[in-house]
């Protein structure tokens, strides 16, 4: 079993809606959750950060995550066709260099 | 303001050719990461240097090697290219070695093996 899970989709919404998307783990030890948003034929970049549990909130975008459940999201807002892409969620333990990533979920979001 | 770039952007190799892979960054960053990129795969880490020096492996190393040729750059090389090595490379780099540390990407070289 991998340590970090995600649908790979594809998910089509159209314009205006709200969007949920979502990683599960395995391993308690993880500490730090990011969110990557990769558009076509481009590297990844990094959309959100979220140490530990909690909510964190930048513009449309809202991260949370739930330690006790090993689960994070990440929700977009009045959703653009900008915002299609597909996207990666990311994490780490205090003890290592390197990051785990999901597989991604791609994101169509129609006018 | 260039951040992380990859050259060449796409390769197509025949089996057994070999080639190396160029990065380098801009951003005064001490960590460098090799990643491959697949279908239903995800990011998978080959090697990383966490300073200039160091090199250590990561989950699929089979097949590469590194070098770290200072602060800015950062090459992967295919010795004896083979059809299971068609994948999307990205480099990465941060500006500590350190847990949580977010990456920044390259756009990727898309390489072939024929």
């Amino acid at each position: 079993q991998k340590e970090v899970e995600q649908d790979p989709g594809p998910l089509s919404v159209p314009e205006g809606a709200i969007v949920s998307l979502n990683c599960t783990y395995s391993n308690s030890a993880f500490q730090y959750f990011m969110w990557y948003r990769q558009y076509s034929r481009k590297g990844p970049e990094l959309l959100m950060y979220t140490y530990s549990s909690g909510n964190k909130e930048d513009g449309r975008f809202t991260a949370q995550v739930d330690k006790s459940s090993k689960y994070i999201s990440l929700f977009i807002r009045d959703s653009q066709p900008s915002d299609s892409a597909t996207y990666l969620c990311a994490m780490s333990d205090n003890s290592g260099y390197a990051l785990n990533f999901g597989k991604g979920t791609s994101l169509l979001v129609t006018p | 303001n260039a951040g992380v770039t990859q050259t060449p952007k796409f390769q197509v190799l025949k089996t057994g050719q070999s080639m190396t892979l160029q990065c380098a960054q801009d951003m005064n960053h001490n960590s460098m990461y090799w990643y491959r990129q697949d279908p239903g795969m995800g990011l998978r880490l080959i090697y990383y240097s966490a300073s200039e020096g160091t090199t250590d492996k990561g989950e699929v190393p089979n097949g590469y090697n590194v070098s770290r040729l200072n602060k800015r750059e950062f090459s992967l090389r295919l010795e004896s290219a083979a059809p299971s090595q068609t994948s999307v490379y990205f480099c990465a780099s941060t500006r500590q070695p350190e847990a949580g540390s977010p990456l920044h990407f390259g756009n990727g070289t898309r390489l072939t093996v024929t």
